[in-house]
């Protein structure tokens, strides 16, 4: 079975803060992707890799940095956290190939106070 | 317009009933389509692919047509197990470009 682990279930974090998101895949998938899910917007994704170092903005990368140093490790930087930032975060991984399916860890609820 | 809009929720629909959703999308260049649930509190998961000819498993039917630019599913014979959220999932070129509709919400009742 795919599993994507992240670091944190819950996270409370003060305005400012630095705060940094985990997500680890054992399934030696090439791409990686983070998202945001809002009540009633859905997940929107905020940046994906596609390779170690590579990476993509999404689209609402702002506010946000990634880095992919390992292929099975995908972080995500809130540079200067702020109240706007709370919601809930969902990493996924994915095979490059033909089937697309996204495979999500148990994502992170961050509340910035 | 949203790239993938599906119908507002919920559905409350009693245990046995049959339930379909539906979803539309605005990029005609899109190349692969499913349906995820995501139960409350907890990550989605594929349940199915969508296909051309249509696909099913067992009481899940999955449609798409192209023309339309639309996609359903059809669940028969609902269980309270099925209560969740169902997403509808839209891929563009090469995979990356994966867009979520906000999802359908779908509550069973006994």
């Amino acid at each position: 079975d795919v599993k994507v682990t992240q670091s944190s279930r819950y996270l409370v974090k003060r305005t400012g803060e630095k705060v940094f998101l985990e997500c680890v895949q054992d399934m030696d998938h090439e791409n990686m992707f983070w998202y945001r899910q809002d009540p009633g917007l859905g997940l929107r994704l905020i940046y994906f890799s596609y390779d170690v170092k590579m990476k993509e903005k999404g689209d609402i990368p702002e506010g946000y940095s990634v880095s992919r140093e390992k292929k099975e490790r995908f972080s995500l930087i809130l540079e200067s956290a702020s109240t706007n930032q709370t919601s809930m975060y969902l990493c996924a991984s994915q095979d490059r190939g033909l089937a697309y399916e996204q495979y999500f860890g148990p994502g992170t609820r961050l509340t910035v106070t | 317009r949203k790239e993938v809009e599906q119908d507002p929720g919920p559905f409350n629909v009693p245990e046995g009933a049959t339930v379909a959703f539906n979803c539309t999308y605005s990029n005609s260049a899109s190349q692969s389509f499913f349906w995820y649930r995501q139960d409350c509190r907890k990550e989605p998961k594929l349940l199915m692919s969508v296909y051309s000819s249509g696909n099913e498993d067992g009481r899940f039917t999955a449609q798409l047509n192209r023309a339309s630019q639309y996609i359903s599913l059809l669940i028969r014979d609902s269980k309270l197990s099925d209560s969740a959220t169902y997403l509808c999932v839209v891929n563009g070129d090469g995979g990356f470009k994966t867009i979520f509709g906000a999802g359908t919400r779908l509550f069973v009742k006994a």
